[in-house]
């Protein structure tokens, strides 16, 4: 079965500042998809950032990017720039590649990300 | 417009209860499931329907039951609440398109 670490329970940053959020995974597998998930304090689940495994160019999105080191098995998120509105959960997820009893998504416990002025 | 919704959005009730939460999507999606956040904030599946076929059937009482009259819709029936089902229900569903998983705004759940 396919784990998910995150080994930082909180995280905090100043405005306009960058920082990395660490996400550990352990899998037999060879494809899968890794992904970056926010839960501000609305409680809706946001999709942040997504990485096929296959492929070795890492994902951005604006501000968001991740380091996916495929070897090691880490898969890490970095905010720049950071604003208010990312203060918030974060949870980095795993699913296998495929269709039905693959899809669901395996989460990490998430990190605590505090955004200060 | 909403993707995924569920109601409600709140719920309180009294141990021993039976209660349903609702879950709805306009996606088009194939696939639906079930994930349950604990008071530490883990999510973890419960169940997934494909095509209203139960494909997920994670170690849950059986006094949980998932319900899909059809490939957009997903009930959730809880039957004699306990203190411990106190949690946030989330409904979220993905399509063969996409790999990433839509969620719907989630209900809390509270048992008295």
């Amino acid at each position: 079965a396919q784990t998910v670490t995150q080994s930082q329970p909180e995280m905090s940053v100043q405005e306009a500042e960058t920082v990395t959020l660490s996400c550990t995974y352990d899998t037999s597998e060879s494809d899968y998809y890794l992904f970056w998930y926010k839960q501000p304090p609305s409680r809706q689940m946001i999709l942040v950032i997504r990485q096929e495994a296959y492929k070795q160019q890492n994902a951005t999105e604006n501000r968001f990017s991740v380091n996916f080191q495929k070897a090691a098995k880490s898969f890490s998120l970095k905010i720049s720039d950071s604003q208010l509105g990312d203060a918030a959960m974060y949870f980095c997820a795993y699913r296998s590649a495929g269709t039905g009893t693959a899809s669901k998504l395996t989460f990490g416990t998430g990190t605590r990300l505090q955004v200060t002025l | 417009d909403t993707a995924v919704s569920q109601t409600p959005k709140y719920l309180v009730t009294q141990m021993g209860n039976d209660k349903s939460i609702k879950c709805e999507q306009n996606l088009g999606h194939d696939t639906m499931y079930w994930y349950k956040q604990d008071s530490k904030k883990f999510l973890k599946i419960m169940f997934s329907y494909n095509n209203k076929e139960l494909i997920i059937n994670e170690t849950v009482p059986n006094r949980f039951s998932p319900k899909s009259p059809d490939k957009a819709h997903l009930n959730l029936h809880i039957n004699s609440l306990e203190l411990g089902d106190s949690a946030v229900y989330f409904c979220a569903s993905t399509g063969t398109e996409n790999t990433e998983a839509f969620f719907g705004q989630g209900t809390r759940l509270t048992v008295v």
